[in-house]
């Protein structure tokens, strides 16, 4: 099983918005609505930010949504924040593998 | 509010036996939750290395499976990581996380950095 497909970098100004895919197969991505996004900010834990494609738990802004198209996700930061600027991961549930990482992408606030 | 907890060495000799330890507070780890280890070599990606119910029923990373035991220890609620034949590849920040339903994680450790040398 081959890590999920992420950008390596993406970046915006203060105000815009960015967003970051993350692309697997039908065994992962495409097969399951459990994709998951991560942030994580340096010499830090990751932190929640979506699951399930779309859902935010509690307390992470609404700046923050997620999609779904094929065997492609998104995850859409808009009225980007310098408290922003961090690794993204994307993982997915992919059926006798429960996650698989994707190779992250660093976001930057120019 | 759960907590979770690594502990273990820091550092292992080249195939030598990786242990650590995951403390949960805040929650029952027999609750209906997976338990998991994932790991991050130092300005690298994540990686799921394996979870397990309290049922004691396991799933691990293909890519590892052949080295690595997760198990439960219900009477302190924590559970436990160990990855055998350890390499200068398997250094990395470890650390336990909980997902319900398998699907996601929602709580996280702090992480332990374990560095694998002679």
């Amino acid at each position: 099983q081959s890590a999920l497909t992420q950008p390596p970098s993406a970046s915006g100004s203060p105000g815009q918005s960015v967003t970051i895919s993350c692309t697997g197969t039908s065994s992962d991505v495409g097969g399951y609505n459990y994709v998951s996004w991560y942030q994580q900010h340096p010499g830090k834990v990751p932190k929640l930010m979506i699951y399930e494609v779309s859902k935010r738990p509690s307390g992470v802004p609404d700046r923050f949504s997620g999609s779904k198209s094929g065997n492609t996700a998104s995850l859409t930061v808009s009225g980007l924040q310098a408290e922003d600027e961090a690794d993204y991961y994307c993982s997915s549930y992919a059926g006798s593998i429960p996650f698989v990482f994707g190779t992250g992408t660093k976001v930057t606030v120019l | 509010q759960v907590q979770l907890q690594e502990s273990g060495p820091g550092l292992v000799k080249p195939l030598g036996t990786l242990s650590l330890t995951c403390a949960v507070s805040g929650d029952s780890i027999s609750s209906s939750h997976w338990w998991s280890w994932v790991r991050q070599p130092p300005g690298k990606g994540l990686e799921w290395i394996g979870e397990i119910y309290e049922s004691g029923s396991t799933n691990y990373n293909p890519s590892l499976k052949s080295r690595v035991t997760i198990l439960v220890d219900k009477s302190k609620n924590q559970f436990s990581l160990k990855l055998s034949s350890v390499t200068a590849a398997d250094t990395a920040v470890y650390y336990c996380a909980t997902s319900p339903g398998q699907y996601y994680f929602d709580y996280w450790g702090q992480g332990t950095l374990v560095t694998v040398s002679s």
